[in-house]
Formats: C-alpha cells, structure tokens, sequence
C-alpha cells in the first residue's frame, strides 16, 4: 500500500509557458502533501507544504506566485510552474503523508526541461 | 534550509565491503528517516527511527540512533552492487500543524562488482 502516482514523468516545455504536474495517493488519504525539488547530484530541497482545503506554507526563497500548489482534494495536490525559464528545469518531486508522524510516501518524480 | 549533514558525500567501494554512513544535525530530531533513491526515482523508505540509541536492522542495513537524537549512521554489511544509490536521511522538526521533513545533503554509493 502507499502508492503515490506523479504525472507527467518527463515534461518539455518552451520558456514562458506554464506547467502542471499533478501528485495522486493511490491507495491512501494524504493529509499533508510535500513538494521538492532536486537538482543533478543532489539532495532534495523542500519547497512547500500543502494540506487539503488550505493554502500550501512555502520554504524561505520558494516564490509563491512561480509554484502555484492546489491540495484539492485528500488524494491530489498540483504543482504549476508558471511563466517557466531555463533555469527551472530541475527534477520535481512529491510526496504524501498519512497524518501526522507516518512517513513519507514518494512519487517517481518528474523531470521538467524549460528551452 | 540544509540543517543535516551527511558524510561521506560519495563513497565508491567493492562488492563484499562494509561500509557507515553518518547523518548529523545541529538540531535535536523529533525522528529521523533514512532513505534510498535511484537515478530518475523518488526517494524509498528504509526506516523510521525515534528513540535516542535506538538500532534497527534491515538484512545487512543497521541504523543507529544517536541517545541525543542529533546523529545517526547506516552500517551496510558485505555490501552489493544493488545497494548503490543515493542514500539520505531526513529530519522531521516539531509541527506546528504538521511535520515538514527536511533532507540531508546525501551519500551518493557506488558498488563495484
């Protein structure tokens, strides 16, 4: 159990275009959602905080209004990246949570490539 | 914010080595997790620790708790070519509403055959 889907894997996208990648728990409900990013040869830096119904808390230096985050729903939270340049391509990565203290379940990643 | 420090950064031995890595932090850990990850993969579960000098073992993985939760170290016996990967562990600070989990910088291992 714990599956966490995350769509699209990969994506390509020209500079000044807008992207959404969507974090599904399969088999669970996710209270808190967590997304990441990850840069080649390195660890991932937490990049915000969502809850369903409420509105994602961002990591000092995360620009809010760049990483839209929607928690809609117990099962989906969406990550857009908007008005996208070069150097946003990195590889983005969710996470779900049971409740509080349960660890964190991930999904596959999806490498996003801004030209 | 980088609060953890993971050493060795990269680590490149032969099949049948033992090796330890080490996951330290300024902060007092309310649990500490330790994860594996694959190139192009998300992160993987390895375990959950949360009592000062807590040791777990997972088949040839041992982990370690520090008894002031500020450190932890994976001891991997006889090492494989399927243990390469970039291991990691992860803090989780007190919630306000909810624990954050923050990584450390990783241990990026190499098993030669």
């Amino acid at each position: 159990g714990a599956v966490v889907s995350q769509h699209p894997s990969w994506v390509i996208c020209k500079s000044g275009t807008s992207v959404k990648i969507e974090c599904r728990s399969l088999d669970f409900q996710a209270t808190t959602m967590f997304w990441y990013r990850q840069f080649p040869k390195q660890s991932l830096m937490l990049m915000a905080t969502s809850n369903e119904g409420s509105k994602a808390t961002y990591e000092q230096g995360v620009e809010k209004d760049k990483f839209l985050i929607n928690h809609a729903s117990l099962t989906l939270s969406t990550l857009t990246v908007t008005s996208a340049h070069p150097e946003d391509s990195s590889f983005y990565i969710c996470s779900a949570q049971r409740g509080d203290n349960s660890p964190l379940h991930f999904g596959n990643g999806t490498r996003l490539t801004v030209t | 914010t980088q609060l953890l420090e993971q050493s060795p950064q990269f680590l490149s031995i032969q099949e049948g080595e033992n090796l330890t890595v080490y996951c330290n932090s300024s902060s007092v850990f309310s649990s500490l997790q330790w994860y594996r990850q694959e190139p192009g993969e998300g992160p993987v579960l390895l375990v959950t620790v949360v009592t000062g000098g807590e040791v777990k073992k997972l088949k040839r993985l041992t982990f370690q708790f520090g008894d002031a939760r500020k450190d932890s170290s994976l001891h991997i016996t006889a090492a494989q070519p399927g243990d390469t990967g970039l291991y990691l562990c992860a803090q989780t600070l007190p919630p306000r509403n909810f624990n954050k989990f923050y990584f450390g910088s990783g241990t990026k291992l190499n098993v030669k055959p």
